[in-house]
């Protein structure tokens, strides 16, 4: 089983669509969460932190079950912009705080 | 901009050559961690490194190997270049103190070994 999973995409959606994206992670001593943007060819960057209680930050809302070992994220209203691959991140403790990635999944939001 | 620079930009090589990539961390920073993304895959930890020494490493063999430098700056090298080592090879670095798991990546170097 890999230590991250995401679903395998991509999705294709209109503007102004809600989209959500799913993953699970295989290390119940996972640390901390993320959920990071790569645009194509670019580097990846740091979209948001997953909290337990939720968190919310304007259109991107993240959960985090720890109990199934499960995250979410939500785009609501997509923009153009939101086209790119995301990438579901966790840490797995210990002292080195690597960050194991997910595979991605590639979103286009279409005009 | 992360303030992570990486050189170079991109890179061939042939198999069985060595290559050298360098990292430039943030200001302050003094955490750097190397990770390759081949194609269609997210990013695989290779190896960090924290005030000098190594602390970690993933399922990389020994031909890569790294150094940090007192500036915190940092050199993957890999030695006898496979082509599955196709790549793009991503720096981050961690600022000081407790707050190693921020991670700001530099823009990466595609390598490409023919």
């Amino acid at each position: 089983r890999k230590e991250v999973e995401q679903d395998p995409g991509p999705f294709n959606v209109p503007e102004g669509a809600t989209v959500a994206f799913n993953c699970t992670y295989s290390n119940s001593a996972s640390q901390s969460f993320f959920w990071y943007r790569q645009d194509c060819r670019k580097e990846p960057k740091l979209l948001m932190s997953v909290y337990s209680s939720g968190n919310e930050d304007g259109r991107f809302t993240a959960q985090l079950n720890r109990a199934s070992q499960y995250i979410s994220l939500l785009i609501r209203d997509s923009k153009l912009s939101d086209s790119a691959t995301y990438l579901c991140v966790v840490t797995g403790g210990g002292s080195n705080y690597k960050l194991t990635f997910g595979k991605g999944t590639l979103l286009t939001v279409n005009p | 901009e992360t303030g992570v620079t990486q050189s170079p930009t991109h890179l061939i090589k042939t198999r069985g050559q060595q290559v050298t990539l360098r990292c430039s961390s943030q200001s302050g920073h003094n955490t750097v961690s190397w990770y390759q993304q081949a194609l269609g895959q997210g990013p695989q930890f290779i190896f960090q490194y924290y005030r000098e020494e190594e602390n970690g490493r993933g399922n990389f063999p020994p031909r890569f190997s790294g150094l940090q430098f007192p500036n915190y700056s940092s050199e993957l090298n890999v030695n006898a270049l496979e082509l599955d080592d196709s790549a793009l090879y991503l720096c981050a670095s961690s600022p000081a103190g407790g707050q190693q798991e921020t991670q700001y990546f530099g823009p990466g170097t595609r390598l490409l070994v023919l």
